[in-house]
């Protein structure tokens, strides 16, 4: 069976700080995803990454930036100079490689960034 | 290119009424995927279905949930005798064949379902 776990159900920072949101997962499959969705209070979801197990480098894309560790089963989330517009719920998630997109979400971070 | 259609986007109803909920995949994906929201949760996968198959519905409830995607028209989420416990965002999402293209879902913006 597979398992999402974003520990931080809340985080709250201060404009321009940098926040890394943390994803664990657990999976028997060798072959799988990984996703961020980011969920703005107008309640959409917005893709921001997928990357699959053969690739362990990171990816850096502006100000966000993904961790992706095997050994630790991680795929943690950076998001550098925080601005007010990332205040949003983020969710992490995975698929096997065979099941394409039936994804299993962790329970969500909501980020707060204050003015 | 519009994106994944769901209506409506706001839905009251009172338990025992039924509730439908209406997908319109993107243009040339098969491949629809139906998630349920709880408040303050994540997101439950409940069924993915292409053209007039339903391929997995590993997720959805037993009883009074069934999904359709029929050769023509919208794909459909139908909840009969609603009870307060379905309130909840149900999204859907759309993909070509994954092995086909091999891609991420797109996402609708949601139906919010209120049972009062």
């Amino acid at each position: 069976a597979q398992k999402v776990t974003q520990a931080q159900t809340e985080i709250s920072v201060v404009e321009k700080e940098d926040v890394t949101l943390d994803c664990v997962y657990e999976t028997r499959d060798t072959t799988y995803y990984l996703f961020w969705y980011k969920q703005p209070p107008s309640g959409e979801l917005v893709f921001l990454i997928r990357r699959n197990s053969f690739d362990e480098q990171n990816e850096i894309s502006g100000r966000y930036s993904w961790n992706f560790q095997k050994s630790t089963s991680s795929f943690n989330f950076t998001i550098t100079a925080s601005q007010v517009v990332d205040s949003a719920v983020y969710f992490c998630a995975l698929s096997e490689l065979i099941a394409g997109n039936m994804l299993t979400f962790g329970g969500g971070t909501r980020l707060m960034v204050k003015p | 290119n519009a994106g994944v259609m769901q209506n409506p986007r706001h839905l009251v109803r009172r338990r025992g009424q039924e509730a439908r909920l209406r997908c319109s995949p993107m243009k040339g994906h098969s491949h629809v995927y139906w998630y349920r929201q709880l408040p303050e949760e994540g997101l439950k996968f409940m069924v993915y279905l292409q053209k007039e198959n339903i391929i997995d519905e590993s997720g959805m409830p037993k009883e009074r949930f069934s999904a359709e995607f029929p050769k023509e028209g919208p794909s459909i989420l139908r909840i009969q005798q609603v009870v307060r416990g379905d309130s909840a965002a149900y999204f859907c999402a759309s993909s070509p064949p994954w092995r086909e293209l091999n891609t991420e879902a797109f996402f609708g913006q949601g139906t919010r379902l209120t049972v009062v």
